[in-house]
């Protein structure tokens, strides 16, 4: 069956530093990812979309890269700051659901940026 | 713009009890989503309407569960009679303006924060 992973455990780095989460899947070949971005109490919110023909995409201080031989995202964060602090969700289409925009989320990984 | 709009906020009930939610997407845009956030755990999509017809309800609990989205604009999710493993947020998002620009990404609500007790 399909299935997406993300590190479970709480990611904790020094501000500053970059801050690296993975988004793997399995069973799966999606033709976009997004990442989302959700604090405590709120909605997700939309960060990055990534194309199955792309490898890297960049916005600001975030980067994301899409290995779809390895199955894999990473989402990068530079010079992190205490305000990145929160949940990251990664999401994938479904297969099949043609142009319906339709999405399976990761758990999140959750990031603590310390000062 | 205005975001998607969601009342109420937070609802506790006891279980057998039903509950509705109420959902505004943002204006223009004809999909808009049902889900289920299971506290620890990433949203699980309920169901999804494009414009007033529902596109897929494959993981909605039907025998409990009903949504309706009348006009192809506001909606509404209700649970009848509500059990204790129903207690989660239930977020509505919406995407796709009706402009003709394809859009993926989603924008959520705040959701609403369901207590069964």
């Amino acid at each position: 069956s399909q299935k997406i992973e993300q590190n479970s455990e709480a990611l904790n780095i020094q501000e500053g530093k970059t801050a690296t989460l993975t988004c793997n899947y399995t069973n799966y070949s999606p033709a976009y990812l997004q990442w989302y971005r959700q604090d405590p109490g709120r909605g997700p919110v939309f960060l990055l979309l990534i194309r199955e023909n792309e490898k890297e995409k960049r916005k600001e201080r975030l980067k994301v890269t899409f290995d779809t031989t390895l199955k894999q995202s990473l989402f990068h964060i530079t010079a992190s700051q205490p305000a990145d602090s929160a949940t990251y969700l990664c999401a994938l289409d479904i297969p099949g659901s043609g142009n319906t925009g339709k999405l399976i989320f990761g758990q999140g990984t959750t990031l603590q940026v310390k000062p | 713009e205005a975001g998607v709009a969601q009342s109420p906020r937070y609802k506790i009930i006891e279980k057998r009890q039903s509950v509705a939610f109420w959902c505004n997407p943002i204006s223009g845009h004809a999909t808009l989503y049902w889900y289920q956030q299971i506290l620890g755990q990433g949203p699980k999509l309920l169901i999804q309407f494009q414009n007033n017809g529902v596109v897929d309800d494959s993981q909605l609990p039907k025998d409990r569960f009903s949504a309706e989205r009348l006009k192809g604009v506001d909606s509404t999710l209700k649970i009848q009679p509500a059990k204790l493993e129903d207690s989660a947020v239930y977020l509505c998002a919406s995407s796709f303006p009706t402009s003709g620009r394809v859009s993926y990404e989603q924008y959520f609500g705040p959701g609403t924060r369901l207590t069964v007790t």
